[in-house]
């Protein structure tokens, strides 16, 4: 596609829970990252993968997120058992090429409310 | 005290106007820099990107890095309406590929 997709756009779910989010990135991009955005703020790192490997995971909160991206390209972050504190925006973003440091392009993002 | 530190504003100034949006960070391993502006219920959008110190400009937008200081800046000309939005400054490491942010900084244009 033109950009990175996510859904769904908007998720609201009842603390407990678990939720899914989905991430299409940029066609051919190998890099691809979850950022959580609390409102108010500037995005914080949750992970990141390169093809299907998970090679930093250190910006998960707890052990009840998740994240895969089997194929090497569509990813899945999931977040088990939800607390009121999940509430944010997830963001996924995608680059290309395995040299880092390239440009990170985001998509919308998922809006998370948990009740 | 964070990594990275940007004003959240709100900044409001007048159609034409030169804006100036600053970051400071302390973490002195940062050599990549980037803007990125963020419109209301939509995922940032990047303007710049530059590494290491110096200016780059593209239209109306100049990113300047003083890593001497450690300071960023984004200097918008001319602005106009279309600009308001939020703008983040975003920083890595070489080697390393997440970003950190500042929190971002609320701009209106008013006509």
């Amino acid at each position: 596609g033109a950009g990175v997709s996510q859904s769904p756009r908007y998720k609201v779910a009842k603390r407990g829970q678990d939720v899914a989010l989905r991430c299409d990135p940029i066609s051919g991009h190998v890099s691809l990252f979850w950022y959580q955005q609390a409102l108010g703020q500037g995005p914080e790192f949750l992970t990141y993968f390169q093809n299907e490997a998970q090679l930093d995971k250190s910006g998960l909160p707890s052990d009840r997120f998740f994240a895969e991206r089997p194929e090497g390209s569509v990813s899945t972050l999931k977040i088990q058992r939800t607390q009121q504190e999940d509430s944010a925006v997830y963001l996924c973003a995608s680059s290309g090429g395995h040299h880092s440091n390239q440009p990170q392009h985001f998509g919308d993002g998922t809006r998370l409310s948990i009740l | 005290q964070k990594e990275v530190e940007q004003d959240p504003g709100p900044l409001s100034v007048p159609e034409g106007a030169i804006v100036s949006l600053n970051c400071t960070y302390s973490n002195s391993a940062f050599q990549y820099f980037m803007w990125y502006r963020q419109y209301s219920r939509k995922g940032p959008e990047l303007l710049m990107y530059t590494y290491s110190s110096g200016n780059k400009e593209d239209g109306r937008f100049t990113a300047q890095v003083d890593k001497s200081s450690k300071y960023i800046s984004l200097f918008i000309r001319d602005s106009q309406p279309s600009d308001s939005a939020t703008y983040l400054c975003a920083m890595a490491i070489q080697g390393a590929q997440k970003l950190v942010f500042g929190q971002g900084t609320r701009l209106t244009i008013n006509p």
